[in-house]
């Protein structure tokens, strides 16, 4: 059972141009974290939000952890080539050290 | 410092094989969790070691095994390799147990096709 859902799957954007990706769930989350995964590697550890409501900002990158602590959205601004990848959310439901994967959102940017 | 290796790194068998994936955790390391990525499933968790004990287990048949040796490396073991079992297995080690305040690392996968 998928717990977290990304939204959109896909996004194909020109250099330059601002988008957002959104991960949600019906189930609380003592942490989220944002990978971002490029072909042939694994998945590279971009942010960890915990608080609810908290805001991290890594260059043109902004992550959001929702008030309730479901949801988070990356916003990125002026995407460039080198932002073209898998974004992946995946949740720390606490009770397991484990993580939950999201759906993934395949980021391609053009120039 | 050295980041997470696993071999091999391509895979190829046939349906009704066994298969064994290994990794190698960067040094210091004593977690190490095994995921399996699809492009239908997406990334999911198969099971963790610390300390050369399974710590936590996905939702996966018994066919998938694991295990950690004392210097951290660990080796998981697919069984009776069915057409589904294709995938990219990924291997990811941390200092601690995997949580929030313990980062993982992954490596680059082993791409296991199953024919």
């Amino acid at each position: 059972t998928q717990l977290l859902e990304q939204s959109p799957q896909f996004l194909s954007i020109q250099e330059g141009e601002n988008l957002t990706v959104y991960c949600n769930s019906s189930s609380v989350f003592s942490s989220l974290q944002w990978y971002r995964q490029e072909p042939g590697e694994g998945p590279v550890l971009l942010v960890t939000v915990v608080t609810g409501g908290e805001v991290k900002k890594l260059k043109r990158l902004t992550f959001q952890f929702g008030d309730a602590r479901k949801d988070s959205s990356l916003h990125i601004t002026a995407a460039q080539p080198g932002d073209t990848g898998l974004y992946l959310c995946a949740g720390d439901t606490g009770t397991a050290s484990k993580l939950t994967f999201g759906t993934g959102t395949r980021l391609q940017v053009t120039l | 410092k050295a980041g997470v290796t696993q071999t091999p790194r391509y895979l190829i068998k046939t349906r009704g094989q066994q298969v064994t994936l290994s990794c190698s955790p960067i040094s210091g390391h004593r977690s190490v969790s095994w995921y399996q990525q699809t492009p239908g499933q997406g990334l999911q968790f198969l099971f963790e070691y610390f300390s050369e004990t399974q710590r936590n287990k996905g939702n996966f048949p018994g066919r998938f095994s694991g295990r950690q040796f004392s210097n951290s490396r660990s080796e998981m073991n697919v069984s009776t390799l069915e057409l589904g079992d294709s995938a990219l297995y990924l291997c990811a080690s941390s200092f601690g147990l995997a949580t929030y305040t313990d980062t993982q690392y992954f490596g680059p996968g082993t791409r296991l096709t199953v024919l």
